[in-house]
């Protein structure tokens, strides 16, 4: 997947928990985001970042911190986990460069995090 | 608030049969529109994109039709292939260049090419 990997892929936590997930890249890519998949929603834009230590929030960022102290490194922490973050998150990278390539997202294979 | 309502939410499909799935959107500045392809246990991946300034775009088996005045674009998959079952997401944007995409997705239509 792209040079993209997530870990860990499966985690069951429990709810009060604190809980981070690491997506790694090894395309020196700019942009990183997070998302999470979730049936009958398709996939949102949690949170997203344009550089080392640039981030910004997406549609559903309420509960989710991010971090980005590399360009290859981008962490999604959920600070006290709750029922309703059960979900797939996915971390995508695009590029900077040529015209549109920022557009063209390449995704990893997923975190399945279950919170009971 | 939905900005992109995507259909069918699943799809049975003969194989070398027409597959196509349909995307409605709202917001009028979104000009970039990628179908994303999806297959259990990975990533989405993208398949093709289109841009309001053409109403189709073809490449090998599959076609996105565009229609601005409707706020419609569509996915078709012709002579569909067993190997082609997966879900399917459209998704939106505004082109920004030099910043981050932020793709608005649809719901996602699972499809099934049956033999």
């Amino acid at each position: 997947d792209a040079g993209i990997t997530q870990s860990p892929r499966h985690k069951v936590t429990e709810t009060g928990t604190p809980v981070t997930l690491r997506c790694h890249q090894t395309e020196n890519h700019r942009y990183m985001y997070w998302y999470r998949q979730d049936p009958g929603h398709g996939l949102r834009l949690i949170h997203y970042s344009y550089g080392v230590k640039d981030t910004d929030k997406g549609e559903v960022s309420d509960g989710y911190s991010v971090s980005r102290s590399k360009t290859e490194d981008f962490l999604l922490t959920l600070e006290s986990a709750t029922s309703s973050q059960t979900s797939v998150y996915f971390c995508a990278i695009s590029d900077s460069g040529k015209p549109s390539t920022n557009e063209k997202l390449f995704f990893g294979s997923g975190t399945q995090l279950s919170v009971l | 608030q939905q900005q992109v309502k995507q259909s069918p939410q699943s799809l049975i499909v003969q194989k070398g049969g027409i597959s196509i799935i349909n995307c409605a959107y709202e917001n009028t500045a979104f000009d970039y529109f990628p179908w994303y392809q999806q297959f259990p246990g990975k990533g989405p991946a993208l398949l093709i994109a289109i841009r309001p300034d053409v109403s189709e775009k073809k490449e090998g088996r599959f076609t996105i039709s565009f229609n601005k005045s409707a706020k419609q674009f569509s996915l078709h998959i012709m002579d569909s292939q067993p190997g082609d079952s997966a879900t399917y997401f459209c998704a939106a944007s505004i082109s920004r260049g030099g910043t981050a995409s932020k793709l608005t997705f649809g719901t996602g239509t699972r499809l099934q090419v049956t033999l």
